[in-house]
């Protein structure tokens, strides 16, 4: 597809259990980025990743949350063990990298409930 | 650590009111600014973006936004606004060298009525 993909849209699960979330970002994109939405606050960075260069991982809130980049291109959330406080839609966007890129390309995001 | 204020949290206007959205950053090397809209049900997308020169930038559906260095400001104006222009705003930094971190507002949820 043209655009940034992400899945699943919706994922319900319960208190203690392990979810994956998925962004295929647009082809071509070097920098991928993930972003929790929470109502009220607004988008809250959590990792990028830029080429073959280390991720900067300074959001991740805890370290039950991990993500990886395979071959450049698509990338997993992870989130272990989930507590209600994770509920939020995740957002996933990319973009051609580089100092004078600017413009952030949004997937439609995962929106993650916890029971 | 970079940081991104959006004020106004909730705005109502009714059509052909003028708009003005409020954002400041704490970052006092060159930076890159954003606006981005979020419209019900969609997905965000870009509406301006400021990286050097006139301070005063021009986005589409008629927006604009003015770069006050001295203010670390980036506020996102539009004269006359439209029902179709409720939707979500958010501010956003980037550093301008070093990293391509994007730091967002929490956000304006603005609501025009008819």
């Amino acid at each position: 597809g043209a655009g940034v993909s992400q899945s699943p849209s919706n994922k319900v699960t319960e208190k203690g259990k392990d979810v994956e979330l998925r962004c295929d970002p647009i082809s071509g994109h070097t920098a991928l980025y993930w972003y929790r939405q929470s109502l009220g606050q607004g988008l809250e960075f959590l990792i990028y990743f830029q080429g073959n260069s280390a991720p900067d991982k300074s959001g991740l809130p805890s370290d039950r949350f991990s993500a990886e980049r395979t071959g450049g291109s698509v990338s997993t959330l992870t989130i272990q063990r989930t507590q209600q406080e994770d509920s939020a839609v995740y957002l996933c966007a990319s973009t051609s990298g580089g100092a004078n890129t600017g413009e952030l390309f949004f997937g439609e995001g995962s929106r993650l409930t916890v029971l | 650590a970079q940081s991104v204020s959006q004020h106004n949290h909730h705005v109502i206007l009714s059509e052909a009111a003028s708009l003005e959205l409020g954002c400041n950053y704490s970052y006092g090397g060159t930076v890159n600014l954003f606006w981005y809209v979020q419209y019900p049900g969609q997905h965000l997308q870009l509406l301006l973006k400021y990286f050097s020169g006139d301070p005063l930038v021009k986005g589409i559906k008629g927006f604009e936004a003015e770069f006050i260095k001295s203010k670390f400001s980036f506020n996102l104006r539009k004269p006359s606004v439209q029902w179709s222009d409720t939707a979500e705003y958010f501010c956003a930094v980037r550093q301008g060298s070093g990293t391509y971190k994007y730091i967002f507002g929490t956000g304006t949820r603005l609501k025009v009525l008819a």
